[in-house]
C-alpha cells in the first residue's frame, strides 16, 4: 500500500511557525475527516498529536494545529521551539477492498 | 494511567514464528479496538493489524495477511500476534496501540502507545 506524501524535512527557527503538509487522495485524505498526525522523538514511541483533522488531545499544545483542504492535510506548529524536534507523521483512514489505515513517510522537523 | 507493554521480541530465523504480546492496563479493556503498528530501522510507521473490541474483527495490509493473526484474549487485557513465515523486512519495532474509531474500526486515530518491541529477522 503507498504512503501518504510528506515532505521529508521542514525546518524553522524558534518562535517561527512552520506547515506539514500531508496529500493523498480522494479514497483517504480527501474523503473522510479521520487524518491524525503523530510525533516521535529518537527511541520513543509516537505521540497523537492531533486527531480528526483538527482536534487536539487534552494535554497537547494549542501551538499544534491541524487543517484540511482537498486531498491535502497539514499540521501547523506556531511559536516553534526546541523540544518540537522531532519526526511527525501522519495517518488516515482508506477506504479501498476492506480498508485500511495508511501513514505518511514521515517529516523531520528540524529547530534552527 | 493508561499503559500498554509490549514482550516477546526477539531474534527468529527467516521462515520461523514468534508471538507478540501487548499488557494493557488503566482503561476498560473491552471498550477499544486495539492495533499493531510497526517500524522498520530509520524507516516509517507502518501499519499490521487491528482486532474489534469482542476480538470478531480483524484487518490487515496485504503485507501480512495470511501470515500475521492479530488476536485479544479479554479476561487477561491482553492483545497478541502471532506471526508466521518471518522474512527479513518484517524486522521492525512493533508498537501496540490504542484505537478510537467511527462507525469503521479502521476510520480513527491510536491515542495511546506502547514502548515498543524489536523483532529481527537476520537475512
Amino acid at each position: 500500500q503507498s504512503a501518504l506524501t510528506q515532505p521529508a524535512s521542514v525546518s524553522g527557527s524558534p518562535g517561527q511557525s512552520i506547515a506539514i503538509s500531508c496529500t493523498g487522495t480522494r479514497s483517504d485524505v480527501g474523503g473522510y475527516n479521520y487524518v491524525s498526525w503523530y510525533q516521535q522523538h529518537p527511541g520513543k514511541a509516537p505521540k497523537l498529536m492531533i486527531y480528526e483533522v483538527a482536534s487536539r488531545p487534552s494535554g497537547i499544545s494549542d501551538r499544534f494545529s491541524g487543517s484540511k483542504s482537498g486531498n491535502t492535510a497539514s499540521l501547523t506548529i506556531s511559536g516553534l521551539q526546541a523540544e518540537d524536534e522531532a519526526d511527525y507523521y501522519c495517518s488516515s483512514y482508506r477506504s479501498t477492498g476492506t480498508g485500511t489505515l495508511v501513514f505518511g513517510g514521515g517529516t523531520k522537523v528540524t529547530v534552527l | 494511567q493508561v499503559q500498554l507493554v509490549e514482550s516477546g521480541g526477539g531474534v527468529v530465523q527467516p521462515g520461523r514464528s514468534l508471538r507478540l504480546s501487548c499488557t494493557t492496563s488503566g482503561f476498560t479493556f473491552t471498550n477499544n479496538v486495539i492495533h499493531w503498528v510497526r517500524q522498520a530501522p530509520g524507516k516509517g510507521l507502518d501499519w499490521v493489524a487491528v482486532v474489534s473490541e469482542d476480538g470478531r474483527a480483524r484487518y490487515y495490509p496485504d503485507s501480512v495477511k495470511g501470515r500475521f493473526t492479530i488476536s485479544r484474549d479479554n479476561s487477561k487485557n491482553t492483545l497478541y500476534l502471532q506471526m508466521n513465515r518471518l522474512r527479513p523486512e518484517d524486522t521492525a519495532v512493533y508498537y501496540c496501540a490504542r484505537g478510537m474509531h467511527g462507525n469503521d474500526i479502521l476510520a480513527g486515530y491510536l491515542d495511546y502507545w506502547g514502548q515498543g518491541m524489536l523483532v529481527t529477522v537476520p537475512s
